[in-house]
């Protein structure tokens, strides 16, 4: 029930594409969803949250669709650019904000 | 605004032998975090300190121990290490259950 499956583990989009990556929680007792990017050999950097009172979310390029009965969110990212080129992690948080995260996907946005 | 810092950058150690990784959080934040992150893996977390005590703890042996101290700063100490102790060690800083920042990490070898 703590886990958070990520979905796919790699991806290859165009620049200028949108990106779509998803994932997917079994305990109702998270209500906070944040994503992350991580570059090699970097620490993971926050990109955008969401709590379950909205159903979306956009920061730039950046988008979080939330569908609370599904269980499921995910993070769009719009007119890719290949500095958009990273591992992307989900997580969920309870209370605590313990964080559970998913296996992260490698984005690659080609020229 | 100095962001969360982490000490040392890379470490090498030897099977059996005993480690202590550091941390300093974002100005303003009390609560620090410890992940491991394996290669290719999400980070997995090992506990959180809030006000100088271990407040919640995930699936790691008590050979994980970690203190905070009066000015939020926190260390991780790891005894007996094992070769499977090897990964990317982030501290991750917030306010009391609110969005966690993370730290560059210490890569840590063990031979």
């Amino acid at each position: 029930q703590q886990q958070v499956k990520q979905s796919p583990q790699s991806l290859i989009v165009q620049k200028g594409g949108i990106s779509i990556i998803n994932c997917a929680y079994e305990n109702t007792a998270f209500d906070y969803f944040p994503w992350y990017q991580q570059f090699p050999g970097k620490g993971p950097a926050l990109l955008i949250a969401i709590r379950p009172d909205v159903s979306e979310k956009k920061e730039g390029r950046f988008t979080i669709s939330f569908n609370k009965s599904a269980k499921q969110f995910s993070l769009h990212i719009m007119d890719s650019q290949p500095g958009d080129s990273a591992t992307y992690f989900c997580a969920a948080g309870g209370a605590t904000n313990k964080l559970i995260f998913g296996t992260g996907t490698l984005l690659a946005v080609q020229p | 605004d100095a962001g969360v810092t982490q000490s040392p950058t890379h470490l090498i150690k030897t099977r059996g032998q005993q480690v202590t990784l550091r941390c300093s959080p974002k100005s303003g934040h009390d609560t620090v975090s410890w992940y491991q992150q394996a290669l290719g893996q999400g980070p997995q977390f090992i506990f959180q300190y809030y006000e100088e005590e271990e407040r919640q703890r995930g699936n790691f042996p008590d050979r994980f121990s970690g203190h905070q101290f009066p000015n939020y700063s926190s260390e991780l100490n790891v005894n007996a290490l094992l070769l499977g102790d090897s990964a990317l060690y982030l501290c991750a800083s917030s306010t009391w259950a609110n969005e966690q920042f993370f730290g560059p990490g210490t890569r840590l070898t063990v031979l």
